[in-house]
């Protein structure tokens, strides 16, 4: 299996300031038809998880521009750019390029 | 809209079986995969098997073959995941997921004796 290991797994993070997650995975997402299946995905306290971003960069409809994501290959970023009391949750990368698609551990994004 | 409506959550023995549904509306339903993700209690995510109910083709993940079984009936628009025999181990909330961006809001299973 493909092998997600995001970092950091907790981050306290001040209203209104930057936050950034990290995700690698243990081999590339780029599939054979040239595109890279990583999503990322976001669960808010007693709700099922809402996907933010899909093939590294692109958001989802209705998903602030404060949110967005980068990377290529292996390596993978979530940026929030402005952090607020809405966006605390769990963040999960996912890979779906190879069977069985994984996730990494997920991060909790809290206030400080 | 679409929209994936699970079935409620379930308390159940060691040993019993179960089926959980999933019905999805708004959407085609036979031209998107559809799947299972299981989220132990302060877990974290885990894919266990997707279909395509237009063709019945079915993914197992290595962890979860013959664990469990996927299966969906096109002709209502659900999906099912089922056990034969439940483990205490099983206790879970499983997510129904069209693949790759719809979430059900997850069905609780508890296996207790």
């Amino acid at each position: 299996d493909v092998v997600m290991t995001q970092s950091p797994l907790s981050l306290p993070v001040t209203l209104g300031q930057p936050a950034s997650i990290s995700c690698r995975s243990s081999q590339s997402l780029v599939h054979s038809d040239g595109n890279t299946y990583l999503n990322w995905f976001q669960q808010r306290p007693g709700q099922s998880p809402r996907r933010l971003i899909y093939k590294v960069s692109n958001r989802d409809s209705g998903v602030p521009d404060r949110f967005s994501g980068s990377g290529s290959g292996t390596d993978f970023t979530l940026k929030i750019s402005r952090v607020e009391a809405e966006d605390v949750g769990v963040y999960y990368c996912m890979q779906h390029t190879h069977w069985p698609w994984t996730f990494g551990q997920g991060t909790k994004v809290e206030i400080k | 809209e679409v929209q994936l409506v699970q079935s409620g959550a379930e308390v159940k023995k060691p040993g019993e079986s179960l089926k959980i549904s999933c019905k999805g509306s708004g959407y085609s339903f036979t031209t998107y995969w559809i799947g299972w993700v299981r989220q132990m209690p302060g877990k974290g995510l885990e894919w266990m098997a997707i279909i395509y109910p237009g063709n019945s083709d079915t993914r197992y993940s290595p962890s979860f073959q013959g664990q469990v079984t996927i299966s969906a009936d096109k002709s209502i628009s659900t999906a099912y995941l089922q056990w034969s025999s439940l483990k205490a181990s099983d206790t879970a909330m499983y997510y129904c997921v069209r693949h790759p961006d719809k979430w059900g809001q997850g069905t609780l299973v508890t296996v207790s004796s």
